[in-house]
């Protein structure tokens, strides 16, 4: 059993385009994250949730839109992609925001 | 930037020996938590030590903290070649966890 599905897990489009990337945790937690990891390995955090409800937006662009319908998804929407939206985006859950985090596999975004 | 630091950024050793690597970090903190990353995979929780714990062991992994120098290390006793992997601290504040820059390990066999 996957605790925390990602998909795609790659994606490949040109600038301009808008594009989505689903997450699903199947382990009940009520926190859920999503991060940017960029070429360097840097991981940073991006939004956080709480039982469906927008916690975090750590100053990333208006057109990333993160959408949760249940406490089980997240889901990141991202229109106008540019180059610099490459990089590979992980989604995240946890119990708490204390607690170890179980993250999904990632998606390899590649905007050309 | 709140972004924490570990050092070395890389790390090449044989199999068998001890491998340290360091993290230091800038807020105060709830706890400090260390993650794996095999390439091409999500990152994997190792250990996590609270902020008023010192030391912490998890079979071949030690971890100690010490929060007035804003520092943590993970040793990783008697390497193996499976332990080649990114390792990551990260503090948690409030829904807030931030990572450091990762220390790349290298375990020849």
């Amino acid at each position: 059993d996957t605790a925390v599905s990602q998909t795609p897990k790659y994606l490949v489009t040109q600038m301009g385009n808008d594009k989505s990337i689903k997450c699903e945790q199947n382990l009940g937690h009520d926190t859920m994250y999503w991060y940017k990891q960029d070429s360097k390995k840097f991981l940073k955090i991006m939004f956080s949730y709480n039982n469906k409800e927008l916690i975090i937006n750590e100053t990333v662009p208006n057109r990333f839109s993160p959408k949760s319908p249940d406490k089980a998804h997240l889901n990141l929407h991202i229109n106008s992609l540019e180059l610099g939206d490459s990089a590979v985006y992980f989604c995240a859950s946890s119990q708490d925001d204390r607690a170890e985090q179980f993250f999904g596999p990632g998606t390899r975004l590649t905007v050309l | 930037s709140q972004q924490g630091e570990e050092d070395p950024q890389a790390l090449s050793i044989q199999e068998g020996e001890n491998a340290t690597m360091n993290c230091s970090y800038k807020t105060s903190i709830n706890n400090l938590q260390w993650y794996r990353q095999n390439s091409g995979r999500g990152l994997v929780h190792l250990i996590l030590i609270r902020s008023n714990e010192r030391e912490k062991h998890s079979g071949r992994l030690r971890v100690t903290l010490d929060t007035s120098k804003k520092s943590s290390s993970l040793l990783i006793t008697a390497s193996r070649a499976a332990d080649t992997a990114s390792y990551f601290c990260a503090t948690t504040g409030t829904y807030k966890y931030i990572f450091g820059t990762g220390t790349r390990l290298k375990v020849l066999a």
